[in-house]
């Protein structure tokens, strides 16, 4: 299985901040890669596809970067409703899709 | 707007068999290029993808759980299931349906229900 490893696992930051948020692929998965935003009791939320395609109806403030290994996780202007939990998954081998451990966005 | 809505017992014994079903509604569940998944969630932790039947029909399920899952569709009530076998209290998670996306370079779960928390406990 590939794994998958965020970091870092919570961050601290104020409304306003620029947060990025790293997931590492354990085997090169080119772009496959989707970024997921989940708040306590929801389902988690499509925020970005294919690394850097911005699902229909996600603000632009979220971006992200990336492929073979190495991927980021951009908010350029942190707002209150984006203190959430974000969660990458890698699409590269559709036979074993794995998630990884999620990072946590917490108010400052 | 595509709904999914996941129902079936909220507490099973140790055991026994896990049985869950997803709802679709505001499409089809027979529309191409789109697979049927479900993933699950420990409280507290993270998510685990545990298998999806995709739109050919074949089903692909975590090398993890592989040998308990089973995943079907019925076309004609325009649902999908998921059944666990022999459970134990690490089965304990809140479940979750979701859509696939595999056209072109989607790749991703773009819409989800809402999830059911299955307890294992005698």
């Amino acid at each position: 299985d590939i794994q998958m490893t965020q970091s870092p696992s919570s961050v601290s930051a104020s409304v306003g901040d620029r947060v990025t948020i790293t997931c590492r692929a354990s085997q090169g998965i080119s772009s496959w890669l989707a970024w997921y935003q989940q708040k306590p009791g929801k389902a988690p939320k499509l925020l970005i596809y294919a690394a850097s395609s911005l699902q229909s109806g996600v603000p632009s403030r979220f971006s992200g970067s990336g492929s073979g290994t190495d991927f980021t996780l951009t908010i350029s202007s942190l707002q209150p409703e984006d203190f959430a939990t974000y969660y990458c998954q890698q699409a590269n081998s559709f036979l074993a899709l794995t998630f990884g451990g999620g990072t946590k966005v917490e108010i400052k | 707007q595509l709904q999914l809505q996941e129902s079936g017992s909220g507490l099973v014994k140790p055991s026994q068999t896990l049985s869950l079903t997803c709802a679709v509604s505001g499409g089809s569940i027979s529309s191409g290029g789109y697979s049927w998944s479900w993933i699950r969630q420990p409280p507290g932790k993270g998510l685990e993808w545990i298998g999806y039947i995709y739109h050919s029909g074949s089903t692909y399920y975590n090398p993890s759980l592989k040998s308990r899952v089973t995943i079907s569709v019925d076309r004609s009530k325009n649902q999908f299931s998921l059944k666990l076998s022999s459970v134990t209290a690490a089965d304990t998670a809140v479940y979750y349906c979701a859509r696939w996306d595999d056209y072109g370079d989607y790749r991703s779960f773009d819409y989800w229900g809402q999830g059911t928390l299955v307890t294992v406990s005698s």
